[in-house]
């Protein structure tokens, strides 16, 4: 079975601009959720989407934002990006939402912002 | 909310030794999970070991094996014949058994190296 996928792996955008990222989970699989990793920061919660819905949401400005389709594959948005958000992101899938799940972790695309 | 704390940044352990790395966590819930992640050079987390918080036998997989103190809410991880492919950052995760979703929060993460 394929495991989580990420695209773009690598990603270079310059201040103002907007990125969108994509996530798909393993199949069967109709749980996503968003962590950043940075050097400073660590890994933080982004937010998670279950059934299409964002069911959390992290401690992140409004200029993070996400989506679920249908076949539970996620895509993430940050808009007017600033050099701080120069990080990992990963994602991470699991089977259901809320019942103890492990989630498993995709490869991340590393975005840097110049 | 919660905090989980790892004291180490980095570690070092002889191949075929055995190490241990450290994790403490604070929470008020009585039921949890707990996580032991490994982030190799390729970025990619991967889990190593899970352990619910209800369970009093501490989790094994292989050669990784948990040491899970609830009330000192304590739980590490104990890497045996350790290998060189055992080189990566480690994380803890704590993950809320009560609460919503699967959200992890992570521990600051732990340097292994592998000495040959």
């Amino acid at each position: 079975k394929a495991g989580v996928t990420q695209t773009p792996r690598y990603l270079i955008k310059t201040r103002g601009q907007q990125v969108t990222l994509s996530c798909s989970p393993i199949s069967g699989h109709r749980s996503v959720s968003w962590y950043q990793q940075t050097p400073g920061q660590g890994l933080q919660f982004l937010f998670e989407y279950f059934s299409e819905t964002q069911r959390n949401k992290g401690n992140f400005p409004g200029r993070f934002s996400g989506r679920q389709f249908s076949n539970s594959r996620s895509e993430m948005n940050v808009s007017t990006l600033e050099l701080g958000d120069s990080a990992l992101y990963l994602c991470a899938s699991s089977l259901t939402w809320g019942i103890g799940e492990t989630q498993y972790f995709g490869p991340g695309t590393r975005l840097l912002v110049l | 909310a919660q905090t989980v704390t790892q004291s180490q940044p980095e570690m070092s352990v002889q191949e075929a030794e055995t190490v241990t790395l450290s994790c403490t966590y604070d929470t008020s819930e009585s039921d949890y999970y707990l996580f032991w992640y490994k982030q190799p050079p390729s970025r990619q987390m991967i889990l190593v070991i899970r352990q619910e918080a209800y369970k009093q036998q501490n989790a094994t997989e292989n050669r990784f094996s948990v040491n899970f103190q609830k009330a000192a809410k304590s739980f590490s991880l104990k890497i045996s014949d350790s290998q060189l492919g055992d080189a990566a950052m480690y994380f803890c995760a704590y993950r809320s058994y009560n609460n919503a979703g699967n959200m992890l929060t992570f521990g600051g993460g732990t340097r292994l190296m592998v000495k040959p």
